[in-house]
């Protein structure tokens, strides 16, 4: 079945960049996501990539996608104390319906 | 809108009490997904419906778990009995159908029920 995997935690320092790594099994996925979670909260997308596309950019996110290798990456430029939150990456399976989450990255800013 | 609604929002009952979990999806939504989230097992997709028929209920973990969908606008998780296990935070969540750079699929959550079983 479909499978999403994430490291659990990523430590960075305010102004550094940020990179959030997925690996994904599912071949023939049509989109994939990057959602966020703050504290308390349900998750809101961030950003999203179709399948036919190798890269991404908005503002200070830029996605970059591998379908060879089923590896997806979230880059967030000059990381902010705002930013700390869990990143979950999902894909969407190939029947256009069921939406798959990895187990999300936490991220934390150090001073 | 006012997007996904859940309720309740925090929820602390005892071992083999009936939790229902509720959720309204955002109008014009065919689709709604209810997931579960811990921090062993991060976030599990329980069932999804479209158009109020469930479609896919792999992840409902036992018979002690179901779930409803009357009507287009109302949907219910339901725990009986509930065990310490179950202790999770509910998430509610709706979309509709991706198909187009239109529509990405986007999956819109509400804020959870913070369920825990004593």
């Amino acid at each position: 079945g479909e499978d999403v995997e994430q490291s659990l935690f990523l430590s960075v320092r305010e102004g550094d960049s940020s990179v959030i790594n997925c690996t994904y099994t599912d071949s023939s996925s049509t989109y994939l996501y990057w959602y966020k979670q703050e504290p308390g909260a349900g998750l809101q997308l961030l950003t999203y990539i179709f399948s036919n596309m190798d890269m991404k950019q908005d503002q200070r996110l830029t996605v970059l996608l591998n379908k060879k290798d089923k590896h997806l990456s979230l880059r967030i430029a000059d990381t902010q104390t705002g930013d700390s939150a869990i990143y979950f990456c999902a894909e969407r399976d190939s029947s256009a319906s069921k939406i798959i989450f990895g187990s999300g990255t936490r991220l934390s800013i150090r001073p | 809108d006012a997007g996904v609604i859940q309720s309740p929002r925090h929820e602390v009952t005892e071992m083999g009490q009936e939790v229902t979990l509720r959720c309204k999806p955002i109008s014009g939504h065919d689709y709604l997904f209810w997931y579960r989230q811990t921090m062993m097992r991060g976030l599990e997709l329980l069932i999804y419906f479209n158009n109020n028929v469930p479609i896919d209920d792999s992840g409902m973990p036992e018979d002690r778990f179901s779930a409803k969908m009357p009507n287009a606008s109302f949907s219910t998780l339901k725990i009986q009995p509930s065990e310490p296990r179950d202790s999770a935070v509910y998430f509610c969540a709706s979309s509709r159908l991706a198909g187009g750079p239109s529509n990405t699929g986007e999956l819109f959550f509400g804020e959870g029920s913070r369920l825990t079983v004593l």
